[in-house]
């Protein structure tokens, strides 16, 4: 059973397209984010959710908004993309703020 | 905020050494996590570690919050031990920092 997954895995798109990867953990966690991970493999937090509440937005550009139907989803929507959001986009869940954290496998977007 | 510089950024090991990676923060924590990404890209949970000293295996890591540091330890390193290690740490406002890693190459 995969606790934290995300879809698609792999995601190429043209330079203005909108785009959305999914998150989905059955963890029974209460807590979910979204790293950036950089070509340096440099792990950046954009976004936290508890309890389907919106605690932590770095500053990332409002292009990405993300979305919590339900707390064991989280959904990252990008819209007009561009060169420079081509990364590894992370999902990760914990029981809540502060304590362990898992990861999903990633989604690797590249923007040709 | 929090600063996390993890030492050294790059180790080649030959199979079978043991080896010790540092993270050292710059402000109290309220949790930290050693995780290993492997070749393939996924993030592995190590340890949650935020004081004390925890073993799995060969592996085992050491978190003196007081002094603001913690070790990983890898013994008997084996060719899929390779890959980026991080240290990531939590200390106000629920933001975790990670460390930007070790990178390990275990040659055979």
């Amino acid at each position: 059973d995969t606790a934290v997954s995300q879809t698609p895995k792999y995601l190429v798109t043209q330079m203005g397209n909108d785009k959305s990867i999914k998150c989905e953990q059955n963890l029974g966690h209460d807590t979910m984010y979204w790293y950036k991970q950089d070509s340096k493999k440099f792990l950046k937090i954009m976004f936290s959710y508890n309890n389907k509440e919106l605690i932590i937005n770095e500053t990332v550009p409002n292009r990405f908004s993300p979305k919590s139907p339900d707390k064991a989803h989280l959904n990252l929507h990008i819209n007009s993309l561009e060169l420079g959001d081509s990364a590894v986009y992370f999902c990760a869940s914990s029981t809540s703020m502060n304590t362990e954290a898992f990861f999903g496998q990633g989604t690797r977007l590249t923007v040709v | 905020g929090i600063q996390v510089e993890q030492s050294p950024p790059d180790l080649i090991l030959q199979e079978g050494a043991n080896s010790t990676l540092r993270c050292n923060f710059s402000d109290s924590v309220n949790n930290l996590q050693w995780f290993h990404q492997n070749p393939w890209g996924q993030l592995i949970n190590l340890f949650y570690i935020p004081s004390g000293t925890k073993q799995n295996g060969r592996l085992s890591a050491t978190t003196v919050a007081t002094e603001r540091y913690s070790l990983l330890y890898i013994s008997s390193s084996q060719t899929t031990d390779s890959g980026v290690y991080f240290c990531a740490v939590e200390g106000g406002g629920f933001k975790t920092i990670f460390g930007a890693g070790t990178r390990l190459f275990v040659k055979a």
